[in-house]
C-alpha cells in the first residue's frame, strides 16, 4: 500500500504571495490532518479534514486554510506569507472509526520563505 | 488551550543506559497517548502508545506509563543504541463527536554516545 504523498517537497517563495501545498493519504483513509514543525516548536496543529470538512482548527490566524477533495485528497493554502511560515509542513492520514488508529505521515514540504 | 509540555529538549546518554521522557497535557478529555521517534530527514513514526485505560504497556525496549489523575505520562527506552538517536515526541489526542485532535509536545532530541 503507497505511504501519504505530499508535493511539492520543497518550495521558496517571497513575503506576500500565497502558496498551496497538497497531501495525498493513504489509500482509504479518509482523515487528514496537517501540522507544522518548527525547531524548537515541535508539531503544532494547524486543521483536521474528514469527508471534505474541516473538523478540528489548531491556533493558527486565518491566513492558514485547506480542503479535503472527494478522493480524500488535501490541500493546504498560505496566504500573505511571512517570513515565520518557514517550516515543514507535514500533513498525516488515519483511519477514523478509532481514536487509537495510527497517524500516517507524509514526508513534508519544505516550505522557505525570503 | 490544550498544550503537552515535554521534558527534556535535550538528552544524552550513554549506549547501554537508560532514557526516560516525561510529558504533561492540559485536557484531561484526552484519551490517547501516541510517541513518535522522527530521525533526521525523516518523517515522523509511531513507536508506541497507550490508551487512557492502560496505567503501563511495554514493547521490547520500550515502555510508556501513564497517570491520568496526574496527566503525566513517561517514554522509557532500555539498553540504548546508538540507533535510538533522534528526536522523541509525545502527543495527547482528544475524541470530539466531530473527531481527533492531537497536540505534540516539542520533542526531545536523544543523543546515545557509543
Amino acid at each position: 500500500k503507497a505511504g501519504v504523498t505530499q508535493t511539492p517537497r520543497y518550495l521558496i517563495k517571497t513575503r506576500g504571495q500565497q502558496v498551496t501545498l497538497s497531501c495525498s493519504p493513504i489509500s482509504g483513509h479518509r482523515s487528514v490532518s496537517w501540522y507544522q514543525q518548527t525547531p524548537g516548536q515541535g508539531l503544532q496543529f494547524l486543521f483536521e479534514y474528514f469527508s471534505e470538512t474541516q473538523r478540528n482548527k489548531g491556533n493558527f490566524p486565518g491566513r492558514f486554510s485547506g480542503r479535503q477533495f472527494s478522493n480524500s485528497r488535501s490541500e493546504m493554502n498560505v496566504s500573505t506569507l511571512e517570513l515565520g511560515d518557514s517550516a515543514l509542513y507535514l500533513c498525516a492520514s488515519r483511519k477514523r472509526d478509532r481514536v487509537e488508529n495510527e497517524q500516517f505521515f507524509g514526508p513534508g514540504t519544505r516550505l522557505t520563505v525570503l | 488551550g490544550e498544550n503537552v509540555e515535554q521534558h527534556p529538549s535535550t538528552l544524552s546518554v550513554q549506549e547501554g543506559d537508560s532514557a526516560v521522557i516525561k510529558c504533561t497535557y492540559s485536557d484531561s478529555a484526552s484519551n490517547y497517548f501516541p510517541w513518535y521517534k522522527q530521525e533526521l530527514g525523516k518523517r515522523p513514526q509511531l513507536i508506541i502508545d497507550i490508551r487512557s485505560n492502560v496505567g503501563e504497556k511495554k514493547d521490547q525496549r520500550i515502555a510508556v506509563t501513564l497517570n491520568k489523575t496526574a496527566k503525566h505520562f513517561s517514554l522509557h527506552i532500555t539498553e540504548t543504541q546508538p540507533e535510538d538517536s533522534a528526536v522523541y515526541f509525545c502527543a495527547a489526542t482528544t475524541s470530539y463527536t466531530g473527531g481527533f485532535k492531537t497536540i505534540f509536545g516539542a520533542g526531545t532530541r536523544l543523543f546515545v554516545k557509543a
